[in-house]
């Protein structure tokens, strides 16, 4: 099966902005859009941006998406330190299967 | 409120089945395609499965497919897992996962709500 790859750790002191990247192809990112979830430590996954750049209500402005060709961008401006937590990219992949990033752990230094 | 409320995890011997379920509320159950994810312990999450809002489409990882049955039923607002030859690699915390519209399409297909989780164990 098809893999969506993020660095596996992202950092920054507070205030700082931090990108994570995924990187995917052409059966998944580079035709389909792609959403990115927040994990904090013990809990459930927390959907944070779909569509590509959309944010859910109640998800602040400091977070944001993009996406290029087959790779996609999730930027965190102003980094808090309660954002320390585990980010996974997603997309749905054309040989009918959901797609998870690898993760990237957010440390805030 | 939406509501999601996994049961049905355990221990399991290798080989052995298990039904999880997942109990919805706060929403028009029938009206939102559903899905399965996985997370095995200290390792990233892992797509299982997904079905539309009727159960007339469904859809597996080749990793569980021809083992697992995802179903549901919308009289009683429930989605279930039904995992059969259990294996030591299928040991996960296992959430469900409603999606915004009916039907699993590739531009809509996200995750806007989480169950809290139930673990899966399998080993002798």
């Amino acid at each position: 099966q098809s893999v969506l790859t993020q660095p596996p750790s992202a950092s920054g002191t507070p205030g700082q902005r931090v990108t994570i990247s995924c990187s995917g192809s052409s059966s998944n990112i580079g035709s389909n859009t792609v959403n990115w979830y927040q994990q904090l430590p013990g809990t459930a996954p927390k959907l944070l941006i779909y569509s590509n750049n959309q944010r859910p209500s109640g998800v602040p402005d400091r977070f944001s998406g993009s996406k290029s060709g087959t790779s996609a961008s999730l930027a965190i401006s102003g980094l808090q330190s309660e954002d320390e937590a585990d980010y996974y990219c997603a997309a749905w992949d054309d040989s009918l299967n959901g797609l998870f990033g690898t993760g990237t752990k957010v440390t805030v230094l | 409120e939406v509501q999601l409320v996994e049961s049905g995890g355990g221990l399991v011997q290798p080989g052995g089945s298990l039904r999880l379920s997942c109990a919805a509320s706060g929403f028009t159950f029938s009206s939102y395609a559903m899905s399965w994810v996985r997370q095995a312990p200290g390792k990233g999450l892992e797509w299982v499965s997904a079905i539309s809002g009727s159960g007339g489409s469904t859809y597996y990882a080749d990793s569980v497919k021809g083992r697992f049955t995802i179903s549901r039923d919308n009289s009683k607002n429930t989605l279930y897992l039904q995992m059969n030859s259990l294996r030591a690699e299928d040991t996960a915390v296992y959430y469900c996962a409603k999606s915004p519209i009916v039907v699993v399409v590739a531009a809509l297909y996200y995750f806007d709500y989480w169950g809290q989780g139930t673990l899966v164990t399998v080993s002798s």
